[in-house]
């Protein structure tokens, strides 16, 4: 089962920001918290991770609570093309063979 | 780089027929993977290799075979399929599971339906 909780479904206008949650309140040390998302029946794709520190690039950032309990992932300018599933993933990520288990995600329509 | 590449993209089976979903990449990843995603769920991890000639089992691996005899290859093999086993196929890779930013690269999936 996953690690992580997501809301199902969010709606967000386009050029707003996108704050989509993620609780993953039973995070060990040694996890990572992962965000990919699959836009419609394409394959997923990787945006960003995290491990306790605060995590910005060219497509989101990510917000991490200083318990680790929880984290947000935020499009800060959310585009039609941004409408995706988007999943949260909790992993070991280099301390040993863990693959990524997805859970259903959040389905994120972006409004005109 | 072509990346992950998957065939057929489309596929349909009778109830019983066996068939070969093939995966390569071209990235010298040690990593690779299979899921499935069953409509409106997420994805679900059949079997998974760590490199070549490893294998291991992932959430749903009845049903399926796999081996990993190079690098680049990954096939996933249905043995007698079932209308159970209708779904999308993603094949996925990456550099290792071994360090942090395994970033994990996805094919296009493969379109699977069994009558």
């Amino acid at each position: 089962d996953a690690k992580t909780t997501q809301p199902p479904s969010m709606d967000c206008a386009e050029g707003r920001a996108a704050n989509l949650p993620c609780n993953h309140s039973t995070i060990s040390g040694n996890e990572y918290v992962y965000w990919y998302r699959q836009i419609h029946s394409q394959g997923p794709q990787y945006i960003i991770h995290g491990l306790k520190n605060n995590e910005t690039n060219e497509m989101a950032s990510l917000i991490i609570t200083e318990d680790r309990k929880s984290s947000t992932l935020i499009l800060p300018h959310a585009t039609l093309r941004d409408t995706a599933v988007y999943y949260c993933i909790v992993s070991p990520g280099n301390s040993g063979n863990t693959p990524l288990v997805f859970g259903k995600g959040t389905r994120l329509s972006v409004i005109a | 780089n072509a990346g992950v590449t998957q065939t057929p993209k489309f596929q349909v089976l009778k109830t019983g027929q066996s068939m070969t979903l093939q995966c390569a990449q071209d990235m010298n990843h040690e990593y690779m993977s299979w899921y499935r995603q069953d409509p409106g769920m997420g994805l679900r991890l059949i079997h998974y290799s760590v490199g070549a000639g490893i294998t291991d089992q992932g959430e749903v691996p009845n049903g399926y075979n796999v081996s990993r005899s190079t690098t680049e290859d990954f096939p996933l093999r249905l043995l007698s399929a079932a209308p159970s086993q209708t779904s999308v196929y993603f094949c996925a890779s990456s550099y290792s599971m071994r360090q942090v930013n395994n970033e994990q690269f996805f094919g296009p999936g493969t379109r699977l339906t069994v009558l």
